[in-house]
Parts: structure tokens; C-alpha cells; sequence
């Protein structure tokens, strides 16, 4: 079975400021890792993904992660942020044959203050 | 021009009442899902259809039932509603059930049992 960790509930940070949300796997197969993000009242959309390749992955927004194979890791980060980036975010996994069922983490809420 | 929709947005009733949520996508998916988010925004899968053929069936109760009369909707019908079923429940859709597929996600419905 697959478990993700979101170990940050919660990240507050200054607009214009770097920000990093952090994402830990366990899985004993192969997994595909995902991001998304929930804006307040709204359903997930998706942030960025990595399949296979260059572990450094670019999503949409200006949000980039890069995947960690030797610390299970995949780390969300963005250089600047906005207050329209005040969301909650969600790491995913899903495995080889599994049906394309999503493992979510716990979520991590960022806000984003003047 | 929506998605995936969902209906109802919102939705209270009384313990015991039997209820039902409809989700529809107009993107030529061949998989659905429902997922439930908790209090504390934890979502889970609760079940995934890939052209109307039940793939995935979580543990849930077997008072949740999902339907899906063709592959453009995935309903979901809860019998004899308990206090722990209040929750907001989102509808997603897949182009088909390979583990790299982006889901998308309906605004969600959010569930009072009282």
C-alpha cells in the first residue's frame, strides 16, 4: 500500500516570498506523484505531475517540484508567492495497475500575507 | 461550461433520510470517481467506474451506492444517513483508468446530516 505525508498543516508566508511544501511517499512499487491544489470552496485542480524523466517537474502558476527517489520525496516550491496562491495543497500517488487511485496526503494549507 | 458538474451543491438533512448527489462530465471520460473529504480535509476514494464497470470499491459502507447509467455520469446514493456521512463529496472523471491520468475535479458537495 502507498502512504503520503504532508508534514506542514499549515504555511504561512509573506507574498513575494519563496515558499517549499513538503511531500513524503512510501509505496513498494512504482508511483506516478502528483500535486494539486484546492482553492476555498472549489474542487482540486491539478498543479503538476511526475511520471518518469527529468526529476524536475513545472506546473502551472509558477510552481515547480522536483522528485527525490533516494528521500521519497516530492517537494512542492515557488520562487514568489501571491496571495492568490492561498490555497490548500494536496501530494498524490497512484501506482502501476492500480486503477489510477489517487492516495492523497493530509494537505497543506498555505496563506499567503501582505 | 462545466466539466464535471455536481448537484447538489449543498445538501441538509435528517439522520435516517435517504439522499442521492449527481455528478456529470461533458469531457468524454471514460472514468468517473467519488472521493469524501472529512472536517479535516482529508480525502479518501470511495469508488471509480471505467465505462460504467465498477473498478474500485473502497471500504465503505454498503449504504453508499454508486450508479453510473452510462459513462457521462456517476451517481451516488447513501441509505439511512448517520452523523459521520456529513462531509463534502467530489465527483472526478479520468480520460480512462491508466495511473498517470489527470483527474478533474466537480466543486463538490458538501453533505449535513443533522
Amino acid at each position: 500500500a502507498q502512504s503520503v505525508t504532508q508534514l506542514d498543516s499549515q504555511v504561512p508566508v509573506f507574498e513575494e516570498a519563496p515558499v517549499e511544501l513538503r511531500c513524503n511517499y512510501s509505496s513498494s512499487v512504482s508511483v506516478y506523484l502528483f500535486w494539486y491544489v484546492q482553492y476555498p470552496n472549489q474542487g482540486l485542480q491539478l498543479l503538476l505531475k511526475y511520471l518518469s524523466g527529468s526529476t524536475l517537474v513545472k506546473g502551472i502558476n509558477g510552481f515547480e517540484a522536483e522528485f527525490n527517489k533516494s528521500q521519497t520525496s516530492f517537494h512542492l516550491r515557488k520562487p514568489s508567492v501571491h496571495i492568490s496562491d492561498t490555497a490548500e495543497y494536496f501530494c498524490a500517488v497512484s501506482r502501476t495497475g492500480g486503477g489510477n487511485k489517487l492516495t492523497f496526503g493530509t494537505g497543506t494549507q498555505l496563506k499567503v500575507e501582505l | 461550461d462545466t466539466a464535471v458538474s455536481q448537484t447538489p451543491k449543498y445538501l441538509v438533512t435528517q439522520m435516517g433520510n435517504d439522499k442521492s448527489i449527481k455528478c456529470e462530465q461533458n469531457l468524454g471520460h471514460d472514468t468517473m470517481y467519488w472521493y469524501k473529504q472529512d472536517s479535516k480535509k482529508f480525502l479518501k476514494i470511495m469508488f471509480s467506474y471505467n465505462n460504467k464497470e465498477l473498478i474500485i470499491n473502497e471500504t465503505v459502507p454498503n449504504r453508499f451506492s454508486p450508479k453510473s447509467p452510462d459513462k457521462a455520469h456517476l451517481n451516488l446514493h447513501i441509505n439511512s444517513l448517520e452523523l459521520g456521512d456529513s462531509a463534502v463529496y467530489f465527483c472526478a472523471s479520468s480520460q480512462n483508468a491508466g495511473d498517470y491520468n489527470e483527474q478533474f475535479f466537480g466543486p463538490g458537495t458538501r453533505l449535513t446530516v443533522l
